[in-house]
């Protein structure tokens, strides 16, 4: 069975200082993992997304995020945040072979930024 | 490319009335989604067409819910008999099946709040 599991439900962090958002997956097969960022009252954007080809994966507005199978882990990352980047990120696995491409979401993680 | 819509995006509705969403994918997707989300939580998965095809339920999905998607374009969910824990953010996305990501995008939501 697929789930993901994202340590931790808030993160605080000061303007210019890195981000790090962690999410753990498990997945009975190779999965595909995706980051997605959810503003206030707009809809889910994808940021990134890994599908077997290279582990470190870039994505938009600086984000990128490294999978990691032998800890199944595929934690977010930023440099330097903006105070832009307040949102709510959500952790995503999927299995397109076995399941359609259903989504399983994680709780989520609400990013603070201080300015 | 308009991306995903769906109407309305607001709905109150008082217990024990029906309700009806809709959704209009991208238009070259063949895969559309219906998720639920509740606050503090994310997206649960609720359904998916193939064209118009509905290949998986969740068990989340009651038999007061139902889905359709005549044509292979628009979809529409209804809910019959509304309970308050019916209340929540109903989003649909949508997906080209057959490429190698099949990445979901996803539409701004319907809220429905049942009194």
């Amino acid at each position: 069975a697929q789930s993901v599991t994202q340590l931790d439900s808030h993160v605080s962090v000061s303007e210019g200082t890195p981000v790090l958002l962690r999410c753990n997956y498990s997945s009975s097969y190779s999965p595909s993992l995706f980051w997605y960022v959810q503003h206030p009252n707009k809809g889910l954007q994808l940021l990134l997304k890994y599908t077997s080809a290279a582990t470190l994966v870039k994505g938009i507005n600086g984000f990128e995020a490294e999978f990691k199978k032998s800890e199944t882990s595929f934690h977010l990352t930023k440099p330097s945040a903006h105070m832009s980047d307040a949102a709510e990120y959500f952790c995503v696995v999927s299995d397109v072979k076995n399941t359609g491409n259903q989504f399983y979401f994680g709780t989520g993680t609400s990013l603070t930024v201080i300015p | 490319d308009t991306g995903v819509s769906q109407d309305p995006r607001h709905k109150i509705t008082k217990r024990g009335q029906n309700v009806t969403f809709r959704c209009d994918p991208i238009s070259e997707h063949n895969r559309l989604y219906w998720y639920r989300q509740t606050l503090g939580q994310g997206p649960e998965f609720l359904t998916y067409f193939q064209n118009e095809a509905q290949l998986e339920k969740s068990r989340l999905l009651s038999d007061r819910f139902s889905a359709e998607r005549p044509k292979g374009s628009f979809s529409t969910l209804e809910i019959q008999r509304t309970e308050q824990g019916d209340s929540a953010m109903y989003l649909c996305a949508s997906s080209l099946f057959g490429t190698n990501t099949d990445t979901q995008y996803f539409g701004p939501g319907t809220r429905l709040t049942v009194l």
